[in-house]
């Protein structure tokens, strides 16, 4: 089946860091990624929607600048936590579809800011 | 937009009987239903869908059966084993515009031995 590959899996890291989560679709070309967060025992709380060579779409409530996505080609995009915060500790979670593939999902990353 | 609920919110069945999560959508307009299953610390992963002009769907021991009329929609879990103990996401979508995913609230099943 598609394969979406999210890495790192995990990431520790000091206040005031920056981090890049990197998402790709391994065996499609995806037309649209999507970012998303959940909190503990939580749904999937969608961040934003990003299509290959175009600005991506956020959700209301989140901040642009903060959470910056790059979707630079049909097989990645990437999430840039900047200046990350202890609140912003979390599990990111990416997806990917296609005209010809329902979304699915990489195995997400886990935040943590210390 | 999309409104999805989702019950039970926990189930613990015994290994070999059915567990059966339901969900209902209040948009008429969405046609694609997929359920994900979420292992712990893990990404979802597709399980089943089902598309609006169908109304039963089975794969092995996973069915999905849907009522479009009443927009409800069901997992059916047959002969539960310990590694299908997870927590399970539906979702509803319409496909035909730039729409998203809306999930429900998520079912955590715990299988017991």
């Amino acid at each position: 089946g598609a394969v979406v590959s999210q890495h790192p899996s995990r990431v520790i890291c000091k206040s005031g860091t920056s981090v890049k989560i990197e998402c790709r679709s391994l065996d499609f070309q995806a037309t649209t990624m999507f970012w998303y967060r959940q909190f503990p025992k939580q749904s999937l709380m969608l961040m934003a929607t990003s299509n290959e060579g175009s600005k991506a779409t956020y959700e209301q409530g989140v901040e642009k600048d903060k959470f910056l996505i790059n979707h630079a080609s049909l097989t990645l995009s990437t999430l840039t936590v900047t200046s990350a915060h202890p609140e912003d500790s979390s599990f990111y979670i990416c997806s990917a579809n296609s005209a010809n593939q329902p979304q699915h999902f990489g195995d997400g990353t886990r935040l943590s800011i210390l | 937009g999309e409104n999805v609920e989702q019950h039970p919110s926990t189930l613990s069945v015994q290994e070999g009987d059915s567990a059966v999560i339901k969900c209902t959508y209040s948009d008429s307009a969405s046609n694609y239903f997929p359920w994900y299953k979420q292992e712990l610390g893990k990404g979802p992963q597709l399980i089943i869908d089902i598309r609006s002009n169908v109304g039963e769907k089975k794969d092995q021991r996973i069915a999905v059966t849907l009522n479009k009329t009443a927009k409800h929609f069901s997992l059916h879990i047959t002969e539960t084993q310990p590694e299908d103990s997870a927590v399970y996401f539906c979702a509803a979508i319409y496909t035909g515009t730039a729409s998203k995913l809306t999930f429900g609230t998520g079912t955590r099943l715990q299988v017991t031995l």
